[in-house]
């Protein structure tokens, strides 16, 4: 069962760079993107990004300028920066599996994310 | 902002069956996948592709969709099953994310 474990720095000042690394456990990383994705307190789900094992990453248009999502293929882990930070960019902060396949039949597509991290709360604060 | 809509809140009487829906245009193409959240804790996947339910998930949540809507059903609402519940697609437009959540919908179980 594949589970996901991150981690990183929960206070910072504005200006400052976020970063967060999230580690995959007990299952495959490749063929499959992984991806970030916050919530501002009270608020609901954004997505971030999301990288393959080749590197291959998709942002946010609304975020890209300020967002960099790395793998590290070695150590099965991916990092997500986010940088010039400031009071709206507080939120938990997920990482999760993202899933998809083409449906034949019906000529739908479907995507989905699990698992999720744990989440990290990060807060942006002089 | 979100591209996909949901109702704000949504109340049901233990044992009676709700349903909560999403709409927008990507749904036109790509089904939703429906991720349930209590209070501190991470999303969790509970219906994704047509209506599948990942392992674990009780057979009491089912999903449906038509045209340009995407419903998450819950046949027989427990007591745990209250908690925010958010619908997720891709969206191919261009116009918005590769991904966008709805809205969100909080579900009570009375």
């Amino acid at each position: 069962q594949v589970q996901l474990q991150q981690w990183g720095a929960g206070l910072l000042k504005p200006s400052e760079t976020l970063s967060l690394t999230c580690a995959v456990y007990g299952g495959s990383f490749s063929g499959y993107y992984w991806s970030w994705i916050r919530q501002p307190p009270g608020k609901g789900l954004e997505w971030i990004g999301e990288i393959n094992h080749s590197g291959s990453t998709n942002y946010n248009p609304s975020l890209k300028s300020r967002v960099t999502i790395s793998v590290d293929t070695s150590k099965n882990q991916f990092s997500l920066k986010l940088s010039s930070v400031t009071a709206a960019d507080t939120a938990v902060y997920y990482c999760a599996r993202a899933a998809s396949y083409y449906d034949i039949l019906t000529g739908y597509y479907s995507s989905w994310f699990d698992p999720w991290g744990q989440g990290t709360l990060v807060t942006v604060s002089s | 902002s979100s591209e996909l809509t949901q109702d704000p809140a949504v109340s049901v009487a233990l044992g009676q069956t709700v349903r909560i829906t999403c709409q927008g245009d990507s749904l036109r193409s790509y089904y939703a996948s429906w991720y349930q959240q209590k209070p501190g804790q991470a999303p969790v996947l509970v219906i994704y592709g047509k209506n599948n339910r990942p392992s674990g998930i009780p057979d009491r949540f089912s999903g449906s969709s038509s045209g340009n809507t995407a419903s998450l059903t819950i046949t027989g609402a427990q007591a745990e099953d209250e908690a925010d519940y958010y619908c997720n697609s891709r969206d191919s437009s261009g116009n918005h994310p590769p991904y966008v959540f709805g809205t969100g919908t909080k579900v009570t179980v009375l």
